[in-house]
């Protein structure tokens, strides 16, 4: 059953806490991406690895840190240096110029 | 600094009517144009793409360009409750893949 997913679905943090979510993928997509959402908000790019071992930053990328050791797999981790991380992340990944979202982890900040 | 502009809405059309949404972007050199969907508390799921100036149609929905005037829409027939979500335009100029979203309309259709 292919598809990209995402773990975990809600993620609770206090303030001070480094968290890391999880994006998997079976897809066999060379290029992967991390976006976040806020209330009312577009999507709006964290990072992007067109392919293993190489990411780039997107428009939002302080506080976060991404590593892409498999081609499978582009975990994204929320550092105490984001100010306001409590938003909907989503993780795609793309075949050529066309786009597929994993279903989101929720994350608050309590 | 590429922007992409949705009315936000809500737009409320009744069932069996026309919905028609509406996306303007400000870079000339934009190539990819999509349409997602995404139902309240979820994620986004592709419903078209389109690359050339005109029509493409898929079932009940059809996308319409016109690069000359950076116009992308969304055209929904015979709409139903169950199309209810708000619709994302997403573009890609260049070849870095990188999508820009707006920030989305909100679409009700009500019974």
């Amino acid at each position: 059953d292919g598809g990209i997913t995402q773990s975990p679905k809600y993620l609770f943090r206090k303030e001070g806490q480094n968290v890391t979510l999880s994006c998997e993928q079976n897809l066999n997509h060379d290029a992967m991406y991390w976006y976040r959402q806020d209330p009312g908000q577009g999507l709006r790019l964290i990072y992007y690895s067109q392919i293993v071992n190489d990411f780039q930053k997107g428009d939002i990328a302080e506080g976060y840190s991404v590593s892409r050791e498999k081609k499978e797999s582009f975990p994204l981790t929320v550092t105490s240096a984001q100010k306001n991380p409590t938003a909907f992340y989503l993780c795609a990944s793309s075949v050529r110029d066309t786009q597929y979202f994993g279903p989101g982890t929720r994350l608050t900040v309590l | 600094q590429k922007e992409v502009e949705q009315n936000s809405g809500p737009l409320s059309v009744p069932e069996g009517a026309i919905a028609s949404l509406n996306c303007t972007y400000s870079d000339r050199g934009s190539q990819s144009f999509f349409w997602y969907r995404q139902y309240s508390g979820k994620s986004p799921e592709l419903i078209m793409s389109i690359y050339s100036n005109g029509d493409k149609e898929d079932g009940r929905f059809t996308a319409q360009l016109n690069k000359a005037s950076q116009y992308v829409s969304l055209l929904i027939r015979d709409s139903q409750p169950s199309d209810s979500a708000t619709y994302l335009c997403a573009v890609i100029e260049g070849s870095n893949y990188k999508l820009t979203f707006g920030k989305g309309t909100l679409l009700t259709v009500n019974p």
